[in-house]
């Protein structure tokens, strides 16, 4: 099993739609989370931390249950601008160093 | 605003040349990366770095070398360039457990 999951997608919705991304984790050691968007041919960009307690930026929201060990990212009132790879990363360290462990990515469509 | 550049964008070499790519972070991170992206496979680490002259393998280390001399700049040496090292080279940065931040990309073609 991979240490981190994604459903690859495509994600195909129409405008104003609401989508949610799921990813999984298999090491329960992880300690920080974050969500990236990579558009078509350009690099990863930082899109949102996820905490425990969830956090909220405009139309995303991400969220993050330790129990069953998954992150999620919510997309309320989808753009066309949206359209996107989404790729989720999970951060831990120990005393060996710090591992940063990335998805492979869920693509995202939004058509008019 | 995090700054990290790639000393190229495009590069096309032929089988069997050196080649280097160099990566530059102006936040005084301690940390630096290597991935290379391919359709599929995602982002897959090459190599990483934890300070100054510092070096550790990633998860595909084969056929590439790194160079930290100075904290700024961590370059990728590709010692003699195979057709299966044409991918888009990614470079990154960060404090310690912390984002990254990414440069913009080298995409390499090996003929």
């Amino acid at each position: 099993r991979k240490e981190v999951e994604q459903d690859p997608g495509p994600f195909n919705v129409p405008e104003g739609a609401t989508v949610a991304f799921n990813c999984t984790y298999s090491n329960s050691a992880s300690q920080s989370f974050f969500w990236y968007r990579q558009d078509c041919r350009k690099e990863p960009k930082l899109l949102m931390s996820v905490y425990s307690s969830g956090n909220e930026d405009g139309r995303f929201t991400a969220q993050l249950n330790r129990a069953s060990q998954y992150i999620s990212l919510l997309i309320r009132d989808s753009k066309l601008s949206d359209s996107a790879t989404y790729l989720c990363v999970v951060i831990r360290w120990n005393q060996a160093g710090t591992a940063l462990i990335f998805g492979k990515g869920t693509t995202l469509s939004v058509s008019s | 605003d995090v700054k990290v550049t790639q000393s190229s964008r495009y590069l096309v070499k032929r089988t069997g040349e050196k080649v280097f790519l160099e990566c530059v972070q102006d936040m005084d991170h301690e940390n630096m990366f290597w991935y290379r992206q391919d359709p599929g496979l995602g982002l897959r680490l090459i190599y990483f770095s934890y300070d100054v002259k510092m070096k550790e393998k990633g998860d595909i280390p084969e056929g590439y070398s790194v160079s930290r001399e100075k904290k700024e700049r961590f370059s990728l040496i590709l010692e003699s360039a195979s057709t299966n090292q044409t991918s888009m080279y990614l470079c990154a940065s960060s404090f310690q457990g912390r984002e990254q931040y990414f440069g913009p990309g080298t995409r390499l073609t090996v003929t």
